[in-house]
């Protein structure tokens, strides 16, 4: 079956340093692969998406890249700060899923002042 | 603002007994969605529906329930036959589109079962 899945679980930072969370996948068929961010108690929140035709894209302060041949994605964050400390979760979706999403377990992110 | 209610927060139930979350969204969007979320894990897709009165189960849906009976609500009661209740429970709505389906989420519904 489907999977997605995180390489490591917890990711701790220095403040001000760049942060990489990755993530693996099975399905080939994706259409799309999007992060998501979820703060303590509260529920997840769209960061950035990419579609599967793409290599890289990027937004504020982060940027996504795609790496089809090994089915493995990460999530870069720039000069890292102590509101970033969250979990991170990335989940593929698309029309192959029938709309529905499929979500890895999560990494926790620590923000060192 | 438009967004995604769900209620109530925190809810304690005892064994035995049947419990409804509800969730509310005003963002027209057309298809609703119920995850669960253990600690330490990800989200696993209990229910979900892409239009008023119909729903489909997701890899978890054994021991809940769904209606969809308006487009702007999508209550999930959770029975007495669901063996592990207590978790963190997410409702999320979305467009149906061609493109990435991205998910909108309420703030969580935590069930502690007594």
């Amino acid at each position: 079956g489907e999977s997605v899945g995180l390489h490591l679980p917890t990711l701790s930072v220095q403040e001000g340093d760049n942060s990489i969370i990755n993530c693996a996948y099975s399905n080939s068929a994706s259409d799309y692969f999007i992060w998501y961010k979820q703060e303590s108690g509260k529920g997840p929140q769209f960061i950035i998406d990419i579609r599967s035709n793409m290599d890289k894209r990027q937004g504020q302060r982060v940027t996504v890249l795609l790496n089809k041949t090994v089915k493995h994605l990460s999530l870069q964050i720039a000069a890292t700060q102590p509101g970033d400390s969250a979990v991170y979760f990335c989940a593929e979706s698309g029309k192959t899923n029938a709309g529905k999403s499929t979500f890895g377990d999560g990494t926790t992110l620590t923000v060192k002042p | 603002d438009g967004g995604i209610t769900q209620s109530p927060k925190y809810l304690f139930r005892k064994e035995g007994q049947n419990v409804t979350l509800s969730c509310e969204q005003n963002l027209n969007h057309d298809a609703m969605y119920w995850y669960r979320q253990d600690p330490g894990q990800g989200l696993r897709l209990i229910y979900y529906s892409q239009i008023v009165n119909d729903f489909q189960k997701g890899d978890i849906a054994e021991g809940y329930s769904v209606s969809r009976e308006k487009k702007e609500s999508f209550p999930l009661t959770v029975t007495s036959a669901q063996k592990n209740p207590t978790a963190f429970y997410l409702c999320a709505s979305s467009t149906i589109s061609s493109g990435a389906n991205v998910l909108t989420f309420g703030a969580g519904s935590r069930l502690t079962v007594l």
